[in-house]
């Protein structure tokens, strides 16, 4: 594709629901990460995977999150049990090079409400 | 731990005039550092690395690792330049894919 594509763009969830976050890369793109962005702050890493492999998932904040990239393309982040503070805009980028940062694309992200 | 602190939430300045956006980090290694724009509606992109010293849209940074900023700066302002920039750092080695961002800096230009 032309960018990369997450969906959907606005998610309002009652705490308590469970949630799945969808990340489309351009086609190819080996790398793909997870980040965080709280109202207020910068993005925080959650997770990387090179292809299907998930080779870091040191920032998921606790056993609700869970992220998966089954066929190393399309990637999908699980929130389970949604908390208020789970609130933020999900980011997803992706990379045609193996590990590295300055090739990131971003997408547009996922806006989480959880009321 | 790393960290990158952008001491400015919002800036606000009038066209033509020069513009300078801090960045300081603490990172006991050897860094690489970035800076990221994100205009209204539109996603965050890399704006310029430190590795490449390069001037994009007008803007320079350099690395100034005894004072461990990352200053952005242009001499001349335009209001296309209005946007919300972070600075990042990702460290060297093994864990070099990982950004750390600061909380950003709002910047405005005024007609």
């Amino acid at each position: 594709g032309a960018g990369v594509s997450q969906s959907p763009r606005y998610k309002v969830a009652k705490r308590g629901q469970d949630v799945a976050l969808r990340c489309d890369p351009i086609s190819g793109h080996v790398s793909l990460f997870w980040y965080q962005q709280a109202l207020g702050q910068g993005p925080e890493f959650l997770t990387y995977f090179q292809n299907e492999a998930q080779l870091d998932k040191s920032g998921l904040p606790s056993d609700r999150f869970f992220a998966e990239r089954p066929e190393g393309s399309v990637s999908t982040l699980k929130i389970q049990r949604t908390q208020q503070e789970d609130s933020a805009v999900y980011l997803c980028a992706s990379s045609s090079l193996a590990g590295r940062r300055d090739g990131y694309t971003f997408g547009s992200g996922t806006r989480l409400t959880v009321v | 731990a790393q960290r990158v602190t952008q001491p400015e939430k919002l800036l606000s300045v009038f066209k033509g005039a020069p513009v300078e956006l801090k960045c300081n980090y603490s990172y006991s290694g050897s860094p690489e550092l970035f800076w990221y724009v994100q205009y209204s509606r539109q996603r965050l992109q890399l704006l310029l690395r430190h590795i490449s010293r390069e001037s994009i849209k007008g803007f320079t940074a350099d690395l100034n690792k005894g004072e461990t900023s990352f200053h952005l700066k242009k001499p001349f302002a335009q209001e296309e330049d209005s946007a919300m920039y972070y600075c990042a750092l990702s460290r060297g080695g093994g864990s070099n894919y990982k950004l750390t961002f600061g909380k950003g800096t709002l910047l405005t230009v005024n007609p």
